[in-house]
């Protein structure tokens, strides 16, 4: 079956760094995209990776090892705003889109 | 770019009342249209997918007839909930992709539905 593991909550420190991992194990892979949903918000974007390594965008970064099935979201400066969930969701060979249960945010002062 | 436009944010309605829910691309044309369940604290539910032009295919458990889907335009999909009960309230959230390829999927606002 098609699988895709992430902590369910983590804790952090406003203005430190945090990493929330991803495993997945699909049949097929076409990509691996990141979202942060706020609470009763929609998904928005944040990343992609298709190819190995790391993808930076700001405050931001995402790593992809496609050998080791493994993904992580990296948040630098972390900011109150940054508390909400982030959705791991990976493009298998259909370009179906396989999410994670989410990881839970919680950022304190 | 790629904003998506979802209406209504809010439905509360009576029971056996049918509902639609309109999910538009704004700036760009979606061949590809998905529809979401959330329910509270869960993750997103696929219900169905939908390209400009032909049927839905639903997710495994999700009643075509109850969940009407028709994606009548490359920047058009509604979803209709026919004779809504209670246990239909949740969160819908429908998301717009430019291709077949994997291209983000960029989300509307979401609909919160309450069925009294």
């Amino acid at each position: 079956g098609q699988n895709i593991d992430q902590p369910t909550e983590m804790t952090a420190t406003e203005g430190a760094i945090v990493q929330i991992n991803c495993t997945y194990q699909t049949s097929g892979f076409n990509g691996l995209f990141w979202y942060q949903q706020h609470a009763g918000e929609a998904p928005t974007f944040l990343s992609y990776n298709v190819l190995d390594g790391l993808e930076e965008k700001g405050r931001f970064s995402s790593f992809l090892s496609r050998s080791k099935g493994y993904s992580y979201l990296l948040l630098k400066e972390l900011q109150m705003k940054d508390s909400a969930s982030y959705l791991c969701a990976v493009s298998d060979s259909n370009y179906q889109l396989i999410w994670g249960a989410g990881t839970k945010l919680i950022i304190k002062p | 770019g790629a904003v998506v436009s979802q209406h209504p944010s809010w439905v509360i309605c009576k029971s056996g009342t049918s509902v639609k829910i309109e999910c538009r691309s704004l700036d760009f044309q979606a061949t590809t249209m998905f529809w979401y369940r959330q329910f509270p604290k869960q993750s997103l539910m696929l219900m169905a997918t939908s390209n400009e032009g032909s049927k839905a295919t639903y997710e495994q458990g999700v009643e075509k007839d109850k969940f009407l889907i028709n994606h009548a335009s490359l920047t058009l999909s509604t979803l209709t909930v026919t004779s809504a009960h209670p246990e239909d309230s949740s969160f819908y959230i429908c998301s717009a992709s430019e291709g077949r390829e994997a291209q983000p999927q960029h989300f509307g606002d979401g609909t919160r539905l309450s069925i009294l």
